[in-house]
């Protein structure tokens, strides 16, 4: 069975510093996302990891991926008000044949950033 | 291109009554998906399709829940008979099956369902 664990589930930071969530798999996997969840919203696609040593950026936000350590992180710079959401990531199954599987999602990581 | 579209946004609806949750694909997407969102439990995979064919339904927690793709475009889960423990927020997403499209999954807005 895929479990997909992140920490920590609670982030309180202040705006202007560094900080990184982490995101461990247990099984092979080939891509992995992360997801962005505001309060009573959907969750918006940040990222899609396709690769070992894949690595994308978009704005303070950095995302890695290790296959073989089964490892990504999101790396946030400078951090801003406006980056406080809840954060997910989220891995899809090796399937044989091809075929899109289902996403097993991470617990999340509550993202609250103060002025 | 509107994404996918889920209705109602909100259900509420008395115990032991039935409820259907409906979900409209990407034009283009082959591949369906239906999550539950919950405090508890956080986001679950409950079924998912592929070019309208069930794949895995390991997620559906009892024989209360079904799901279908009566077309290609187009899905529907059903909760009968509702029960509190039901409540939540339900997520369809709907992707493309060829992996070397590398496409992502795009989310519908969700459901929130509360069960009295």
């Amino acid at each position: 069975e895929l479990k997909v664990e992140q920490n920590p589930l609670f982030l309180s930071m202040q705006e202007g510093k560094n900080y990184t969530i982490y995101c461990n798999y247990s099984t092979t996997s080939d891509r992995l996302y992360w997801y962005r969840q505001d309060p009573g919203k959907s969750l918006e696609s940040l990222f899609v990891l396709l690769s070992n040593g894949a690595v994308k950026q978009e704005g303070r936000l950095m995302a890695s991926l290790d296959t073989k350590a089964r490892l990504s992180t999101l790396h946030i710079t400078a951090a801003v008000h406006d980056l406080s959401a809840t954060y997910f990531c989220a891995v899809v199954r090796v399937v044989s044949g091809g075929g899109a599987d289902g996403l097993t999602f991470g617990k999340g990581t509550h993202l609250i950033i103060q002025p | 291109d509107a994404g996918v579209i889920q209705s109602p946004r909100h259900e509420v609806t008395e115990m032991g009554q039935e409820v259907t949750l409906r979900c409209k694909l990407i034009s283009g997407h082959n591949s369906l998906f239906w999550y539950r969102q919950t405090m508890m439990r956080g986001l679950e995979l409950l079924i998912y399709f592929n070019n309208n064919v069930p794949i895995d339904d390991s997620g559906m927690p009892e024989d209360r829940f079904s799901a279908k793709m009566p077309n290609a475009s187009f899905s529907t889960l059903k909760i009968q008979p509702s029960e509190p423990r039901d409540s939540a927020v339900y997520f369809c997403a709907s992707s493309h099956s060829r992996r070397d499209r590398g496409s992502g999954y795009t989310f519908g807005s969700g459901t929130r369902l509360t069960v009295v």
